[in-house]
């Protein structure tokens, strides 16, 4: 099956600053690679999704890069804000239900 | 338009005991999935129905495990009997008809219940 792997684990930023995490899978046939964001207490919530037919994608402060030929994808989140905190999960699909999961990444943002 | 609903959102049971959670999905979805999550990684799917059938219950532990959907609305994921392991959040999550075999559709996420076995 797919096996997503996620780093970093933690990330502390400084507020303004930007913020990458990277996620690598093993399934060539998948297609679908979502960002999730979790708060405390809360489900995850997509944020932000990118297909295999497309190499990047931006809405507002976030932006999600792909790279088909080494399998993995990334999140950038620029001018980071107290209210990004919070852990991200990054999946990939092959464009079905299934989503497979990454381990996810604390984002911390210091006020 | 409410989403996700899932009770109770906590629940602590000694081991061997049973334990249920419920869950009321988006209206109009008909996809239901029941999630487990341990603590410090991402979910994994136990089970998806469509309507009121399991169209994939591969991962779902059987010998303990049960759940239903009886009017293809909400339903219940039971564990019997509980076991220290089972200490995790069960998520619920709901999307709308697919839209085919490549297609794929936003899964809408509920609170979870977090489980506490002792």
């Amino acid at each position: 099956g797919e096996n997503v792997e996620q780093h970093p684990s933690t990330l502390s930023v400084q507020e303004g600053d930007s913020a990458v995490i990277k996620c690598t899978y093993s399934d060539s046939a998948s297609n679908y690679f979502p960002w999730y964001k979790q708060e405390l207490g809360k489900g995850p919530q997509l944020i932000i999704d990118i297909r295999s037919n497309v190499g990047e994608k931006k809405d507002q402060r976030i932006a999600v890069t792909l790279n088909k030929t080494a399998k993995h994808f990334s999140l950038h989140i620029t001018e980071t804000q107290p209210e990004d905190s919070a852990v991200y999960f990054c999946a990939a699909s092959k464009g079905d239900y299934k989503l497979s999961f990454g381990a996810g990444t604390t984002v911390t943002v210091r006020a | 338009e409410a989403g996700v609903v899932q009770s109770p959102r906590y629940k602590i049971i000694e081991k061997k005991q049973p334990v249920a959670f419920w869950c009321n999905p988006i209206s109009g979805h008909n996809t239901l999935y029941w999630y487990l999550q341990n603590l410090g990684q991402g979910p994994e799917l136990l089970i998806r129905y469509e309507n009121e059938e399991a169209v994939d219950d591969s991962q779902l532990p059987k010998d303990r495990f049960s759940a239903e959907r009886l009017k293809g609305v909400d339903s219940t994921l039971k564990i019997q009997p509980a076991e220290l392991g089972d200490s995790a959040v069960y998520l619920c999550a709901s999307s709308s008809p697919s839209g085919g075999g490549t297609s794929y559709n936003e899964q809408f996420f509920g609170p979870g219940t977090r489980l506490t076995v002792l």
